[in-house]
């Protein structure tokens, strides 16, 4: 299968760990997005790169959060010091230069006790 | 971006026609109509997309009014697999007519297809 992986696709945690999700792209997309979605609601679009340049962070990712994609290729989100309301699928998608489309993941779902 | 409104839910019989609505009446001149759905447990996929004039591929038919102000989502013959929730989003396009950055997701319409 040569779509978008996410691991791993299920994280229990404690309140006040941290956490590491990683994404691998598809292989010749540049772009990589990763959004979060909880229960009821559509996914929120967290930060944005381009090759390894992030370009775009939402106010939603608090100071708790980061975001690296080193080498262009894969990426991880860390969270920090998790709270209960971090409770959430995390996805991330990915698309190609001058393609329109996002291909995304199948989500991590992060549960935080 | 502008805002969009799409019924909370829909259903429809399996082989008939479904058409699901969506509302931007703020939209503006550069800004594309995308549509995703997501099935239960899975991430989204992208359906289908439009400036203008109308559109069909393989999974639907999109067909945008002469304003622009809204447009309806056709899956022609629906099966038990289309049951998912669909999004409408309305996203600018970039330099070159193409569209990348984030995707701001609604709450969607919940279809469900009936046997």
């Amino acid at each position: 299968d040569t779509g978008v992986s996410q691991n791993p696709r299920h994280k229990i945690t404690k309140r006040g760990q941290n956490v590491t999700f990683r994404c691998d792209p598809i292989s010749e997309h540049n772009r990589l997005y990763w959004y979060r979605q909880t229960l009821g609601q559509g996914p929120e679009f967290l930060t944005y790169f381009q090759n390894e340049a992030q370009l775009e962070k939402s106010r939603l990712l608090s100071d708790r959060f980061s975001a690296e994609r080193p080498k262009g290729s894969f990426s991880t989100l860390e969270i920090q010091r998790t709270e209960q309301g971090d409770s959430a699928m995390y996805l991330c998608a990915s698309s190609s230069q001058g393609n329109n489309e996002q291909f995304f993941g199948p989500g991590t779902r992060l549960t935080v006790l | 971006d502008a805002k969009t409104t799409q019924p909370t839910s829909m259903d429809c019989a399996e082989g008939r026609a479904a058409n699901l609505p969506c509302n931007h009446s703020t939209i503006s001149g550069n800004e594309y109509v995308y549509w995703y759905r997501q099935i239960h447990s899975q991430g989204p996929q992208y359906i289908i997309h439009g400036l203008k004039n109308n559109e069909t591929n393989e999974m639907a038919s999109l067909i945008i009014t002469e304003d622009r102000k809204s447009s309806t989502l056709i899956l022609p013959h629906a099966t038990l697999r289309d049951t998912a929730v669909y999004y409408c989003i309305v996203r600018p396009a970039n330099a070159g007519g193409t569209s990348y950055g984030k995707l701001t997701f609604g709450q969607g319409t919940i279809l469900t297809v009936h046997p």
